[in-house]
């Protein structure tokens, strides 16, 4: 059965500081990575995906993420906080399997940036 | 572009009440979903559909039912609203069967159900 878990409920860096999320799963089965972002009010969108091809993953905003398997981890990270990603993030797992996708989340961790 | 779209935004509900929540999309993808969204727990899978005219449950399916008639349409209905579904859920959908597709899911806005 896969799981997903981020550490850390809430995380706060201020503006131009390093942004880290972590992420941990486990898999039976080699699995597709995702970091889904949520803005207020708003339904979640994809920032960047692992697929099994290159292990270091530049998403979108100037986010990316390093697949590592033998801790089996996939942390978030960017260099530079800015004010508009002030959000709440979602590592998430999934796999092909008999039926279809099923895609497990991680209970989200959301970022706040300070001026 | 639409994408997926989820109606009603808001909705408030007297226990035992029923209601249905709409979920459409226009990107002609064969799988859908229903997740329930709950502070400190992440993402729920309720249902989910592989294509027109199949459902199957997810981790949390008790209370819901689903249909998917069309395929482009996926309905979550409530036969008889409870406190404990009082939740914001998100319908998504994702494309199967072309090259590279990875379960990348793509949501809706929400909808915000409380029940009383």
């Amino acid at each position: 059965a896969q799981s997903v878990t981020q550490l850390g409920s809430h995380v706060s860096v201020s503006e131009g500081a390093l942004v880290l999320l972590r992420c941990n799963y486990s898999s039976s089965v080699p699995p597709y990575l995702f970091w889904y972002v949520q803005y207020p009010n708003q339904g979640l969108q994809l920032l960047l995906k692992y697929t099994s091809a290159a292990t270091l993953v530049k998403g979108i905003n100037g986010f990316e993420a390093e697949f590592k398997k033998s801790e089996t981890s996939f942390h978030l990270t960017k260099p530079s906080a800015h004010m508009s990603d002030a959000a709440e993030y979602f590592c998430a797992v999934s796999d092909r399997n008999t039926g279809g996708f099923k895609t497990i989340f991680g209970a989200g961790t959301r970022l706040f940036v300070k001026a | 572009n639409a994408g997926v779209t989820q109606t009603p935004k808001f909705r408030v509900l007297k226990t035992g009440q029923s209601m249905t929540l709409l979920c459409a999309q226009d990107m002609n993808h064969e799988y859908m979903y229903w997740y329930r969204q709950d502070p400190g727990m992440g993402l729920r899978l309720i249902h989910y559909s592989v294509g027109e005219g199949t459902t199957a449950k997810g981790e949390v399916p008790d209370g819901y039912n689903v249909s998917r008639l069309k395929k482009q349409n996926f309905l979550l209905g409530l036969e008889s609203a409870a406190p404990s579904q009082t939740s914001v859920y998100f319908c998504a959908s994702s494309p199967v069967g072309l090259a590279g597709d990875t379960g990348e899911l793509f949501f809706g806005e929400g909808s915000r159900l409380t029940v009383l």
